[in-house]
């Protein structure tokens, strides 16, 4: 089955600085890549996610990137604040079969003053 | 107005008890899942119903059971509680079809 592996599993960065999440998937059928953030206490909730059929895809200060013949995929958060404090999923999953979500471990973002 | 809503948010129980945890969804979902998040923040799947029927069992101990009584509900009952049940459950919809998951509050169990 699908494996999501995710680096590192903690970060620090200055406020102002970015920060850039990696995962690799095993699954080459995987198709669909959704990044969740949860914050302390909350739920995880969807940030923005990338289709196999498109290699980048940007949404305000948040970047993310598709090398499917690497089968890598990073985060990248510009300009960070201490709201982007939270621990970020990166996540795998093929749309057509039984549409499971599989979720790398996660990275625990500090934001320093 | 809650979209994926979970009750209890909280349950503290005693070992050996059996408990259960609600579910349900106001999206028009066709697909329900449930997710258990251990104390290393790691989110592992358990089940998944589409529909009502259930098409995603992961490997779960059977005193776990979802019941899903129409397709915006799924809840998840748990026999004879053991420690290391204790978690946050997490319930989450979605419409399929390559899309992302919504996901409700979560119920921390705590058993002692």
């Amino acid at each position: 089955g699908e494996n999501v592996e995710q680096h590192p599993s903690t970060l620090s960065v200055q406020e102002g600085d970015s920060a850039v999440i990696k995962c690799t998937y095993s699954d080459s059928a995987s198709n669909y890549f959704p990044w969740y953030k949860q914050e302390l206490g909350k739920r995880p909730q969807l940030i923005i996610d990338i289709r196999s059929n498109v290699g980048e895809k940007k949404d305000q200060r948040i970047a993310v990137t598709l090398n499917k013949t690497a089968k890598h995929f990073s985060l990248h958060i510009t300009e960070t604040q201490p709201e982007d404090s939270a621990v970020y999923f990166c996540a795998a999953s093929i749309n057509g079969r039984d549409d499971k979500i599989i979720f790398g471990k996660g990275t625990r973002l500090h934001i320093l003053p | 107005d809650t979209a994926v809503s979970q009750t209890p948010k909280y349950l503290v129980t005693q070992m050996g008890n059996d408990k259960s945890i609600k579910c349900e969804q106001n999206l028009g979902h066709d697909t329900m899942y449930w997710y258990k998040q251990d104390s290393k923040k790691f989110l592992k799947i358990m089940f998944s119903y589409n529909n009502k029927e259930l098409i995603i069992n992961e490997t779960v101990p059977n005193r776990f059971s979802p019941k899903s009584p129409d397709k915006a509900h799924l809840n998840l009952h748990i026999n004879s509680l053991e420690l290391g049940d204790s978690a946050v459950y997490f319930c989450a919809s979605s419409q399929g079809r390559g899309r992302g998951y919504t996901f409700g509050s979560g119920t921390r169990l705590t058993v002692v």
